[in-house]
């Protein structure tokens, strides 16, 4: 099935550094989603995107759905301890099947040791 | 608080079982579906469900199948259980098309 690229796989935070991840796709999106699962949990939802352009923050969170809809980006800031966890990017489609999501392969923070 | 329950958090099979995963959403959402989560391969959609009684195969249907037989219930029949099929399995729900899905916990199945 259709995939999204998401970078980085892995990644390590020390605590108060800023982090970045992205998504990018081959086909154009009407809605990006974010979600953040914790060891052990499902994937809870962070940010979702509904337009071009459009920036939106939760907390630390900000993301934004790239004006080419084809991309996604998520920084946050001053890291903490607790955002350990894998971070989940997903398109989305209106209409028939194109309406279910499209899932990155997720980005994994972990604490520097 | 709305939820996706899963009915075990952890199971230990043995192979050629068959095994029930059964998932309870109490949100009224009409599409439930069924991943399974491996480390490097990301989340795999295997069933989704768009009504009552209706299913449809997603990308990895192969050794599975489901059962929608309530609007809040969907489940997930693993028919002979085989060790490649040791996963975690999330089971998620939505409201018609255009909205995000809520996941339950997971069951984390192991076939031995």
């Amino acid at each position: 099935g259709q995939q999204l690229n998401q970078s980085p796989q892995s990644m390590f935070i020390q605590e108060g550094e800023d982090v970045s991840m992205n998504c990018t796709s081959s086909s154009i999106f009407n809605t990006w989603l974010w979600y953040k699962q914790d060891p052990g949990e499902g994937p809870v939802l962070l940010i979702a995107l509904y337009k071009a352009g459009e920036l939106t923050s939760n907390g630390r969170l900000t993301a934004q759905f790239g004006i080419t809809r084809k991309d996604s980006f998520l920084n946050i800031s001053a890291s903490i301890p607790s955002d350990v966890g894998i971070y989940f990017c997903a398109g989305m489609n209106y209409g028939g099947s194109q309406g279910n999501l499209i899932f990155g392969k997720g980005t994994k923070l972990s604490v520097k040791p | 608080d709305v939820k996706v329950t899963q009915s075990s958090r952890y199971l230990v099979k043995r192979t050629g079982e068959k095994v029930f995963l059964e998932c309870v959403q109490d949100m009224d959402h009409e599409n439930m579906f069924w991943y399974r989560q491996d480390p490097g391969l990301g989340l795999r959609l295997i069933y989704f469900s768009y009504d009552v009684k209706m299913k449809e195969k997603g990308d990895i249907p192969e050794g599975y199948s489901v059962s929608r037989e309530k609007k809040e219930r969907f489940s997930l029949i693993l028919e002979s259980a085989s060790t490649n099929q040791t996963s975690m399995y999330l089971c998620a729900s939505s409201p018609r098309q255009g909205h995000g899905y809520t996941f339950g916990s997971g069951t984390r199945l192991t076939v031995v």
